[in-house]
């Protein structure tokens, strides 16, 4: 049974270009979370999803950030003209359901520079 | 709101000897606590999880946890390390009407042999 994957593992772009992070969840688990991981600090809360839907958006910045989960393919979360400051580690989550006790399977991670 | 701080960035033990990563939470709610295991390279990895059940945790390879609500704090703890051990450990702390897991910054463990 394949984890959660993502994809690319390292992307790099210069500043204004843009990024698109891929997640796709493990088998059976409908309900995605974006999590960001800046130097020297902790895993912050971005965005939870479920299949066409975003339920909850509280963590990410209102401009430049967006995230969806379409019916058919890996969520996907997109940042426009990208900043020196968006240089992170972007973690995919995912769980069968939104029980809080529910364990969330993290994926790799995608490492964006930006230069 | 909910935050964890782990004391320690870096801990450095030798191979036989005890592992104790200290995690210490704020919430205002009975926290639903977890540790997650770190590989280089790798996803993030469930260790264990306190869910309100016995305050002390077992969980994979060897590592077990205690809550201990007087004191805030969930510690790690493995009696003997193993090379294999060296990763970094992250505490994390929800509630039961939340899903949003509350990081801290995380520690990385070398192991000497």
């Amino acid at each position: 049974n394949a984890g959660v994957m993502q994809n690319p593992r390292h992307l790099v772009r210069r500043r204004g270009q843009e990024a698109r992070l891929r997640c796709s969840p493990m088998k059976g688990h409908s309900h995605v979370y974006w999590y960001r991981q800046l130097p020297e600090e902790g895993l912050k809360f971005m965005v939870y999803l479920q299949k066409e839907n975003i339920i909850d958006e509280s963590g990410m910045p209102k401009e430049r950030f967006s995230a969806e989960f379409p019916k058919e393919g890996p969520s996907i979360l997109r940042i426009q003209q990208v900043v020196r400051g968006d240089s992170a580690a972007y973690f995919c989550a995912s769980s069968p359901s939104v029980a809080s006790t529910d364990t969330q399977y993290f994926g790799p991670g995608t490492r964006l520079t930006v230069l | 709101a909910q935050s964890v701080t782990q004391l320690g960035s870096h801990v450095s033990v030798s191979e036989g000897a005890l592992v104790l990563l200290r995690c210490n939470y704020s919430s205002s709610v009975p926290p639903y606590l977890f540790w997650y295991v770190q590989y280089p390279n790798q996803g993030l990895q469930l260790l264990l999880k306190y869910t309100s059940a016995a305050t002390l945790v077992k969980g994979i390879n060897g590592f077990e946890a205690e809550f201990k609500k007087s004191e805030t704090s969930f510690h790690l703890t493995k009696p003997s390390a193993h090379m294999s051990d060296a990763a970094e450990y992250f505490c994390a702390v929800t509630n039961n009407n939340d899903y949003k897991l509350s990081f801290g910054a995380g520690t990385t463990v070398t192991v000497r042999a």
